[in-house]
Protein backbone atom coordinates (compact mmCIF):
# COMPACT_ATOMS: atom_id res chain seq x y z
CA UNK A 1 0.00 0.00 0.00
CA UNK A 2 1.41 3.55 -0.99
CA UNK A 3 2.14 5.75 2.15
CA UNK A 4 2.62 9.22 2.47
CA UNK A 5 3.39 10.69 5.90
CA UNK A 6 4.47 14.32 6.25
CA UNK A 7 5.48 16.08 9.43
CA UNK A 8 7.67 18.98 10.27
CA UNK A 9 5.06 21.89 10.21
CA UNK A 10 4.04 23.50 13.44
CA UNK A 11 3.76 27.63 14.21
CA UNK A 12 6.51 29.61 12.95
CA UNK A 13 7.27 33.57 13.36
CA UNK A 14 7.28 35.49 9.76
CA UNK A 15 10.87 35.60 8.83
CA UNK A 16 11.85 32.51 9.99
CA UNK A 17 12.64 28.89 8.48
CA UNK A 18 11.05 25.36 8.67
CA UNK A 19 11.94 22.05 7.12
CA UNK A 20 9.23 19.50 6.22
CA UNK A 21 9.85 15.72 5.57
CA UNK A 22 7.17 13.25 3.88
CA UNK A 23 8.76 9.65 4.17
CA UNK A 24 7.10 7.17 1.48
CA UNK A 25 6.53 3.79 1.46
CA UNK A 26 4.57 1.03 0.08
CA UNK A 27 6.22 1.61 -3.74
CA UNK A 28 9.81 2.01 -4.89
CA UNK A 29 10.50 5.89 -3.98
CA UNK A 30 13.48 6.46 -6.22
CA UNK A 31 11.22 5.74 -9.34
CA UNK A 32 8.76 8.71 -8.84
CA UNK A 33 9.10 12.52 -9.26
CA UNK A 34 7.48 13.58 -6.33
CA UNK A 35 6.02 17.22 -5.56
CA UNK A 36 4.26 19.48 -2.90
CA UNK A 37 1.14 21.08 -3.18
CA UNK A 38 -0.13 23.45 -0.54
CA UNK A 39 -3.83 24.45 0.38
CA UNK A 40 -4.72 27.62 2.74
CA UNK A 41 -7.57 27.71 5.02
CA UNK A 42 -10.81 27.44 3.19
CA UNK A 43 -8.90 27.98 -0.60
CA UNK A 44 -7.84 25.98 -3.35
CA UNK A 45 -5.10 23.49 -4.41
CA UNK A 46 -1.78 25.56 -5.11
CA UNK A 47 1.38 23.54 -6.41
CA UNK A 48 4.35 24.55 -5.06
CA UNK A 49 7.46 22.47 -6.48
CA UNK A 50 8.37 19.32 -8.22
CA UNK A 51 11.43 17.19 -8.29
CA UNK A 52 12.19 14.24 -10.45
CA UNK A 53 13.54 10.80 -9.60
CA UNK A 54 17.05 11.53 -9.75
CA UNK A 55 16.70 15.22 -8.77
CA UNK A 56 17.73 16.21 -11.97
CA UNK A 57 15.07 18.66 -12.75
CA UNK A 58 13.25 20.64 -9.93
CA UNK A 59 10.43 23.29 -10.52
CA UNK A 60 9.03 25.94 -8.16
CA UNK A 61 5.81 28.47 -8.33
CA UNK A 62 7.14 31.61 -8.62
CA UNK A 63 5.20 32.42 -5.15
CA UNK A 64 7.81 30.45 -3.68
CA UNK A 65 11.22 30.40 -5.39
CA UNK A 66 14.47 31.77 -4.08
CA UNK A 67 12.52 30.97 -0.60
CA UNK A 68 11.83 27.54 -0.76
CA UNK A 69 14.04 24.43 -1.52
CA UNK A 70 12.57 20.69 -2.67
CA UNK A 71 15.27 17.95 -2.46
CA UNK A 72 14.96 14.10 -1.47
CA UNK A 73 16.72 11.24 -0.11
CA UNK A 74 16.33 8.08 -2.40
CA UNK A 75 18.21 5.41 0.46
CA UNK A 76 15.67 7.34 3.14
CA UNK A 77 12.31 7.59 0.80
CA UNK A 78 12.23 10.92 1.77
CA UNK A 79 11.01 14.04 0.55
CA UNK A 80 11.75 17.51 1.99
CA UNK A 81 10.98 21.10 1.55
CA UNK A 82 12.99 23.90 3.29
CA UNK A 83 11.31 26.76 3.43
CA UNK A 84 12.95 30.40 4.75
CA UNK A 85 12.09 33.49 4.58
CA UNK A 86 8.30 32.74 5.63
CA UNK A 87 5.11 34.87 5.19
CA UNK A 88 2.15 34.99 6.33
CA UNK A 89 0.48 34.16 3.51
CA UNK A 90 2.49 30.87 3.25
CA UNK A 91 0.54 29.41 5.66
CA UNK A 92 -1.42 26.79 4.78
CA UNK A 93 -1.80 22.78 4.93
CA UNK A 94 1.20 21.34 2.53
CA UNK A 95 0.97 17.87 1.13
CA UNK A 96 3.20 15.97 -0.49
CA UNK A 97 2.62 13.85 -3.59
CA UNK A 98 3.88 11.38 -6.23
CA UNK A 99 3.83 11.50 -9.82
CA UNK A 100 2.61 8.19 -11.38
CA UNK A 101 -0.16 9.33 -12.93
CA UNK A 102 -0.66 12.62 -12.72
CA UNK A 103 -0.37 13.12 -8.76
CA UNK A 104 -2.01 9.93 -8.02
CA UNK A 105 -1.14 9.29 -4.11
CA UNK A 106 -1.58 12.47 -1.53
CA UNK A 107 0.48 12.51 2.16
CA UNK A 108 -2.93 13.82 4.67
CA UNK A 109 -0.41 16.87 4.73
CA UNK A 110 0.76 18.82 7.37
CA UNK A 111 -0.11 22.80 8.94
CA UNK A 112 2.17 25.29 8.52
CA UNK A 113 1.25 28.87 10.10
CA UNK A 114 3.13 31.47 9.76
CA UNK A 115 2.01 34.04 12.62
CA UNK A 116 3.79 36.28 15.31
CA UNK B 1 2.34 30.05 -17.38
CA UNK B 2 -0.67 28.29 -18.33
CA UNK B 3 -4.10 28.95 -16.73
CA UNK B 4 -6.94 26.86 -15.96
CA UNK B 5 -9.87 28.16 -15.79
CA UNK B 6 -12.77 26.08 -14.37
CA UNK B 7 -16.38 26.20 -14.38
CA UNK B 8 -18.98 26.24 -12.86
CA UNK B 9 -17.83 27.71 -9.06
CA UNK B 10 -20.53 26.02 -7.42
CA UNK B 11 -23.19 23.56 -8.58
CA UNK B 12 -26.21 21.86 -7.07
CA UNK B 13 -27.58 18.81 -8.47
CA UNK B 14 -30.25 15.88 -7.47
CA UNK B 15 -29.69 11.84 -6.77
CA UNK B 16 -29.20 10.05 -10.39
CA UNK B 17 -28.74 13.71 -12.54
CA UNK B 18 -25.79 14.08 -14.93
CA UNK B 19 -23.13 16.55 -13.31
CA UNK B 20 -20.68 18.19 -16.10
CA UNK B 21 -17.47 20.36 -15.00
CA UNK B 22 -15.09 21.86 -17.73
CA UNK B 23 -11.54 22.94 -17.53
CA UNK B 24 -10.52 25.44 -20.29
CA UNK B 25 -6.54 25.79 -21.11
CA UNK B 26 -4.81 28.66 -21.76
CA UNK B 27 -3.08 26.50 -24.35
CA UNK B 28 -2.36 23.58 -25.73
CA UNK B 29 -1.83 20.70 -23.02
CA UNK B 30 -2.53 17.81 -25.02
CA UNK B 31 -3.68 15.52 -22.34
CA UNK B 32 -1.87 15.88 -19.57
CA UNK B 33 -5.15 16.81 -17.17
CA UNK B 34 -6.52 15.33 -14.33
CA UNK B 35 -9.40 15.56 -12.42
CA UNK B 36 -9.21 15.30 -8.12
CA UNK B 37 -11.94 15.08 -5.79
CA UNK B 38 -11.62 16.97 -2.40
CA UNK B 39 -14.51 15.91 0.81
CA UNK B 40 -13.84 18.15 3.64
CA UNK B 41 -10.76 17.24 5.71
CA UNK B 42 -9.54 14.87 3.60
CA UNK B 43 -6.63 14.74 0.86
CA UNK B 44 -7.57 15.22 -2.71
CA UNK B 45 -8.46 11.96 -4.60
CA UNK B 46 -7.42 11.43 -8.04
CA UNK B 47 -10.05 10.41 -10.36
CA UNK B 48 -9.47 10.81 -14.01
CA UNK B 49 -5.95 10.92 -15.29
CA UNK B 50 -4.32 11.72 -19.25
CA UNK B 51 -7.70 13.51 -19.71
CA UNK B 52 -9.93 10.21 -19.93
CA UNK B 53 -8.27 7.72 -18.09
CA UNK B 54 -10.27 6.47 -15.12
CA UNK B 55 -8.15 6.04 -11.76
CA UNK B 56 -8.08 2.33 -10.03
CA UNK B 57 -10.77 2.42 -7.79
CA UNK B 58 -13.49 5.20 -9.39
CA UNK B 59 -16.74 4.36 -9.85
CA UNK B 60 -17.41 4.44 -13.62
CA UNK B 61 -19.95 7.03 -13.74
CA UNK B 62 -17.46 9.16 -13.81
CA UNK B 63 -15.55 9.90 -17.24
CA UNK B 64 -13.36 12.68 -18.78
CA UNK B 65 -13.25 14.27 -21.84
CA UNK B 66 -11.42 16.45 -24.22
CA UNK B 67 -12.00 18.98 -26.97
CA UNK B 68 -9.34 20.82 -28.25
CA UNK B 69 -7.85 22.53 -24.97
CA UNK B 70 -11.08 22.35 -22.97
CA UNK B 71 -11.36 19.45 -20.89
CA UNK B 72 -14.49 18.03 -18.72
CA UNK B 73 -15.35 15.63 -16.26
CA UNK B 74 -19.22 14.11 -16.01
CA UNK B 75 -20.61 12.61 -13.56
CA UNK B 76 -23.27 10.19 -15.47
CA UNK B 77 -25.68 9.79 -12.24
CA UNK B 78 -25.28 11.77 -9.20
CA UNK B 79 -24.77 9.73 -6.02
CA UNK B 80 -25.08 10.51 -2.25
CA UNK B 81 -21.52 10.51 -1.31
CA UNK B 82 -19.91 12.57 -4.95
CA UNK B 83 -20.90 16.07 -3.28
CA UNK B 84 -17.87 17.52 -2.74
CA UNK B 85 -15.20 19.69 -4.00
CA UNK B 86 -14.00 19.33 -7.74
CA UNK B 87 -10.13 20.19 -9.31
CA UNK B 88 -8.83 20.51 -12.67
CA UNK B 89 -4.33 20.08 -13.10
CA UNK B 90 -2.76 21.10 -15.66
CA UNK B 91 0.59 18.86 -16.07
CA UNK B 92 2.12 19.51 -19.21
CA UNK B 93 4.66 21.90 -18.13
CA UNK B 94 5.82 23.72 -14.64
CA UNK B 95 4.53 25.88 -12.85
CA UNK B 96 1.83 22.87 -12.48
CA UNK B 97 -1.75 24.72 -12.16
CA UNK B 98 -4.67 23.80 -10.39
CA UNK B 99 -8.51 25.46 -11.52
CA UNK B 100 -10.06 27.10 -8.69
CA UNK B 101 -12.39 24.56 -7.87
CA UNK B 102 -16.11 23.53 -8.40
CA UNK B 103 -18.02 22.93 -5.51
CA UNK B 104 -20.66 20.17 -6.15
CA UNK B 105 -23.88 19.27 -3.82
CA UNK B 106 -27.18 17.76 -3.22
CA UNK B 107 -30.23 19.44 -3.98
Amino acid sequence: EVQLVESGGGLVQPGRSLKLSCLASGFTFSNYGMNWIRQAPGKGLEWVASISSSSSYIYYADTVKGRFTISRDNAKNTLYLQMTSLRSEDTALYYCARRGHSLDYWGQGVMVTVSS
Amino acid sequence: DIQMTQSPASLSASLEEIVTITCQASQDIGNWLAWYQQKPGKSPQLLIYGATSLADGVPSRFSGSRSGTQYSLKISRLQVEDPGIYYCLQGYSAPYTFGAGTKLELK
